[in-house]
């Protein structure tokens, strides 16, 4: 399977406290991206990380990307309610276009 | 710029009814995907268009499923018959360069 698998499952937090989720993937990519799901809406691009970058930021974003370790990491910082939704990574590995989704951490922020 | 539209948003039918889900893209977006994510599992690609032109259909899980995007615009999947597995959500996303993806909001179906 070429599935990503993403840890932890699910994470309860208070407002305020930052939130870390891992992704792990398989094969080589071009880029790994973050995505958010509201619970019955669709998908919400986060942000995109190439293959040779290793951190980047946005807002109160922060992902970085370890390629020998086939992985990346979200932190969110002062989290707030809003956050609470289900967080993917997808890769988009070489050659393809089609994005490989990871199984998805469920955030919950409790105010 | 209006997003990717998705509908219906939601759809309950009976085993061994069709069901048509639509899609229209981001205006100019030549790319447009289909994901589905059923019940409990991941998010998986079905097929990618080019145009008009079906550039990946390999995450098509059987011939019960029809994409189609005639003139290059909007895109239909139908669903015929329907079967229970075939329950939970689907998206539809556009690109205009294969890099980044704007997703719909889905459409739940539910088969009984």
């Amino acid at each position: 399977s070429q599935q990503g698998e993403e840890d932890p499952q699910a994470l309860s937090i208070q407002e305020g406290e930052n939130a870390t989720m891992n992704c792990s993937y398989k094969t080589s990519i071009n880029n790994l991206q973050w995505y958010r799901q509201n619970s019955g809406r669709g998908l919400v691009h986060l942000i995109l990380i190439r293959s040779n970058e290793r951190e980047k930021h946005s807002g109160r974003l922060r992902v970085t990307l370890d390629t020998s370790k086939k992985s990346s990491s979200l932190l969110i910082t002062a989290s707030r309610a809003a956050d609470t939704a289900s967080y993917f990574c997808a890769t988009a590995s070489l050659g393809t276009d089609k994005l490989i989704f990871g199984t998805g951490t469920r955030l919950q922020v409790f105010p | 710029e209006a997003g990717v539209t998705q509908f219906p948003s939601h759809s309950v039918i009976e085993k061994g009814q069709t069901v048509t889900l639509r899609c229209d893209p981001i205006s100019g977006h030549d790319n447009l995907y289909w994901y589905r994510r059923v019940m409990g599992k991941e998010i998986k690609f079905l097929l990618h268009f080019v145009k008009e032109s079906k550039q990946d259909e390999s995450g098509m899980p059987n011939n019960r499923f029809l994409a189609e995007r005639t003139g290059g615009t909007y895109s239909t999947l139908k669903v015929q018959p329907a079967e229970l597995e075939d329950s939970g959500v689907y998206f539809c996303a556009s690109s205009p360069d294969r890099i980044g993806y704007t997703f719909g909001s889905g459409t739940r179906l539910t088969v009984v």
